[in-house]
């Protein structure tokens, strides 16, 4: 998973807080994802984000969840008043853009809430 | 939303033995990719399949993009304990989206 880069590892937060993950993607990469994981599950699509857009936040819930991808910097997953639900681990994916290119993941974030 | 079913869900077997996992769907699918995801880790590719009946090779893991470019296989010929892991489809909808399947936990006793 060489070159998508996650961070925290791991973030601990209290029912209430907020909690900001962030992710450097591959070095050419324009384009972002999100996705959250629950134990023993797959993965499920939350936002898809180029620079400085949001493409496709359908995923995400309308509430608390934020996303960003600015134009320098990481992106930024952002979810306020947390509650134990969140509890997941949350990977980022880049990819160069174009149709059917493949995409990289990240370590993830594991979130913990308690 | 476009769903891709794997089977089987979990899967233990001896080193040494065979196995096929299979991922379907009622769509049609661009691109079909397979990650393979370990504990604490992020789903790392191992193949990306574009053209209906396509097979590619991976050292023991043979690929298959089915005819139609709804379905794919993955085989494995005598596995090893490295081989342990989570096993994920994932189909290209030709735009830049990509819809997970449901994994297949693969476990390889020594």
């Amino acid at each position: 998973n060489a070159g998508v880069m996650q961070n925290p590892r791991h973030l601990v937060r209290r029912r209430g807080q907020e909690a900001r993950l962030r992710c450097s993607p591959m070095k050419g990469h324009s384009h972002v994802y999100w996705y959250r994981q629950l134990p023993e599950e797959g993965l499920k699509f939350m936002v898809y984000l180029q620079k400085e857009n949001i493409i496709d936040e359908s995923g995400m819930p309308k509430e608390r969840f934020s996303a960003e991808f600015p134009k320098e910097g990481p992106s930024i997953l952002r979810i306020q008043q947390v509650v134990r639900g969140d509890s997941a681990a949350y990977f980022c994916a880049s990819a160069q853009g174009q149709a059917n290119q493949p995409q990289h993941f990240g370590d993830g974030t594991r979130l913990s809430i308690l | 939303t476009q769903l891709l079913e794997q089977s089987p869900q979990f899967l233990s077997i001896q080193e040494g033995e065979n196995l096929t996992v299979y991922c379907n769907s009622s769509s049609v699918f661009s691109s079909l990719q397979w990650y393979r995801q370990e504990p604490g880790e992020g789903p790392v590719l191992l193949v990306t399949v574009v053209t209906g009946g396509e097979v590619k090779k991976l050292k023991r893991l043979t690929f298959q993009f089915g005819d139609a470019r709804k379905d794919s296989s993955l085989h494995i010929t005598a596995a090893q304990p490295g081989d342990t892991g989570l096993y994920l489809c994932a189909g290209g909808d030709g735009a830049n989206n990509l819809f997970f399947g449901t994994g297949t936990r693969l476990t390889v006793i020594p």
